[in-house]
């Protein structure tokens, strides 16, 4: 049983550059969820897609944050114009969602840290 | 809106004895509760997760926690701790709705310290 992954586990980038992060769920898991981890506090929510649809977006989600789930499986996080207050962990998760169930249990991967200088 | 406090940022148990790490919530109704670990370099991981049903509930390594309505809290307790378990330490709600639901609050965390 594979996680979830995450790539590239770190990244260092420049003021104004752009970044890519990729997440890729456990393989039956229909929802994918995209959360920001700053140091010190706990992780907080930033958007989710069930399959190729994004359902929910964070007021954290500024126009600079685009996140695509083209074909339902694996996840792009890009952020442009990055800032210095871009610097965080960003984990992904994923939980198979089905209208039957009240139940549900988020995995996450082990994050992508985001360094600004 | 929810939101979740954990009062204590830092906690320092001895190996051994015994550990209580608080949460409180706040929201109208029940929402599901969940507590996760986090180590250094490593994912979160769940330790155990409150719906419904008894408010006594057992999770992974050892952990426990109780849900109590009237204090609007959901405290995570283990008997006796091990080194290993020096970690950080979440506690989460979510909203359920028809709908599925959609992302998890979190709390701030508590830094757990072991010492030997």
């Amino acid at each position: 049983d594979t996680g979830v992954s995450q790539d590239p586990r770190h990244k260092i980038t420049k003021r104004g550059q752009n970044v890519t992060f990729r997440c890729d769920p456990i393989s039956e898991h229909n929802r994918l969820y995209w959360y920001r981890q700053t140091l010190g506090q706990g992780p907080e929510f930033l958007t989710y897609f069930q399959n190729e649809a994004q359902l929910e977006k964070s007021r954290l989600l500024s126009d600079r944050f685009s996140a695509e789930r083209p074909k339902g499986s694996f996840s792009t996080l890009e952020i442009q114009r990055t800032e210095q207050g871009d610097s965080a962990m960003y984990l992904c998760a994923s939980s198979f969602f089905r209208p039957s169930s009240n139940f549900y249990e988020q995995y996450f991967g082990p994050g992508t840290r985001l360094t600004v200088t | 809106a929810q939101s979740v406090t954990q009062p204590d940022i830092h906690i320092t148990v001895s190996e051994g004895a015994s550990l209580e790490l608080r949460c409180n919530y706040s929201y109208g109704a029940t929402p599901y509760l969940f507590w996760y670990v986090q180590s250094p370099g490593q994912g979160l991981q769940l330790l155990l997760k409150y719906f419904s049903g008894d408010t006594l509930v057992q999770g992974i390594k050892g952990f426990e926690a109780e849900f109590k309505r009237s204090q609007s809290s959901f405290n995570l307790r283990k008997p006796s701790v091990h080194w290993s378990d020096a970690a950080e330490y979440f506690c989460a709600v979510v909203l359920y709705s028809g709908g599925g639901a959609d992302g998890l609050t979190f709390g701030k965390g508590t830094h757990l310290i072991i010492q030997p």
